[in-house]
Parts: C-alpha cells; sequence; structure tokens
C-alpha cells in the first residue's frame, strides 16, 4: 500500500515551452502533497505544499507563478513548469501524506526535467 | 522550525563491516524522525521511522536507528554491509502535528569489495 506514482519520469523540452509533472496516490487518498527540487548530489529542497481544494503554499524563494501547482483532487497533484528555462532542468520529487498522519511521507519515483 | 544536519557526506565502508551514518536533529517540540534510501534516479523509500515508544527502531534490509533525546541524535546502522546498500540516505524530522518535513544534505553511502 501506499504507493505514489510520477508521471513522467523523464522529460525533455524546449526552452519556453512549458511541463506538467503529475503526482497520484494510487491506494490511498493525500490531503496533502508536497513538491521538492532535487539538485545533482545534493539534499531536497521544499518547494511548495499543496493541499487539496485549496492553494498552494509556496516555500520563500520560489515563484509561483513559475511553478504552478494544482491538487485538484484528493489523488492527483500536477506541477507545471511554465516557460521552462535551462536552470529549471532538475529532478523533480512528489510526496504525499495520507488521511491518517502519521508523520510519513510516500514518495513518487521522480521526474527528471532537462530543458535544451 | 525543525531541521536536521546529516555529519559525514560520504562514507565508505568495505563489505561486511559496521554501517553509521550521523544525523543530528533541532526541534521546539517532540520529532518525528526517519531515515530515506535514494538509489539514483528514483525516489526516496522509507528506511525507518520513529514516531513514539521504544527509541530502538528496526526498519528494513537491516537497518536500526536509536533515538536519543540527551543527544538529539537518530543515528543509522547496519551490523553488516551490502554492495546493494550503497546509495545515498537522508535523515529527515517533521514536527507532531506539522506538514511539513525537512531533510538533511544526504550521505552517499559506498560499499567497497
Amino acid at each position: 500500500g501506499a504507493v505514489v506514482s510520477q508521471h513522467p519520469s523523464r522529460v525533455i523540452c524546449k526552452s519556453g515551452t512549458s511541463v506538467k509533472i503529475e503526482c497520484r496516490s494510487l491506494d490511498f487518498q493525500a490531503t496533502t502533497m508536497f513538491w521538492y527540487r532535487q539538485f545533482p548530489k545534493k539534499s531536497l529542497m521544499l518547494m511548495a505544499t499543496s493541499n487539496e481544494g485549496s492553494k498552494a503554499t509556496y516555500e520563500q524563494g520560489v515563484e509561483k507563478d513559475k511553478f504552478l501547482i494544482n491538487h485538484a483532487s484528493l489523488t492527483l497533484s500536477t506541477l507545471t513548469v511554465t516557460s521552462a528555462h535551462p536552470e529549471d532542468s532538475s529532478f523533480y520529487i512528489c510526496s504525499a501524506r495520507g488521511l491518517t498522519n502519521t508523520g510519513e511521507l510516500f514518495f513518487g519515483e521522480g521526474s527528471r526535467l532537462t530543458v535544451l | 522550525a525543525q531541521s536536521v544536519t546529516q555529519l559525514g557526506s560520504h562514507v565508505s565502508v568495505s563489505e561486511g563491516a559496521l554501517v553509521l551514518l550521523r544525523c543530528n536533529y533541532s526541534s521546539s517540540v517532540p520529532p518525528y524522525l526517519f531515515w530515506y534510501v535514494q538509489y539514483p534516479n528514483q525516489g526516496l523509500q522509507l528506511l525507518l521511522k520513529y514516531t513514539t515508544g521504544a527509541t530502538l527502531v528496526k526498519g528494513i534490509n537491516g537497518f536500526e536507528a536509536e533515538f536519543k533525546k540527551s543527544e538529539t541524535s537518530f543515528h543509522l546502522t547496519k551490523p553488516s554491509a551490502h554492495m546493494s546498500d550503497a546509495a545515498e540516505y537522508f535523515c529527515a524530522v517533521s514536527e507532531r502535528g506539522n506538514n511539513d518535513m525537512r531533510f538533511g544534505a544526504g550521505t552517499r553511502l559506498t560499499v567497497k569489495p
């Protein structure tokens, strides 16, 4: 149980285009989902916290107009990187917390974005 | 706010040797503590967690960790390293009732044959 799936796992796009990454909780309902960004050989940087049916809460320094987050249902959150540039290339990971808060987060497999 | 410090960005051990990955935390309230493992180009997998109760917690793949409040530590150990243990390990902390989880910088474990 407690499986989180991300799609796509890899995406290459041209500079200036937008890319959407999906994060789904497959066998549980996730009231809260988190989006992280991970640079090579670095730790996870929390970008935003997404609560179902409400606006995401962004961490300081994260551009909300650049990284659009939507959490339309209890099983799906999406991250859209708008007008992507090469510096947006990174590994993006989502995680989810279930309705029963055990403190644990369940992570997706990650999505590697490469912007040419 | 809570925070985590992992001592040593890179640890190298021989196969069969003891693995010790260090983690110290800071939290204003009783913490939840976690160890996650990440293999290349993959997400994070939970190894073990401490929430309440027994301070020595056992996880998957033979790992265990002990919560020491007096030392604000949650070090990860494994008696005998295996080649398949080579990965990046992250310690994380969240404050009870808090939505937020903060990660340490990570420790890369290398296992030599």
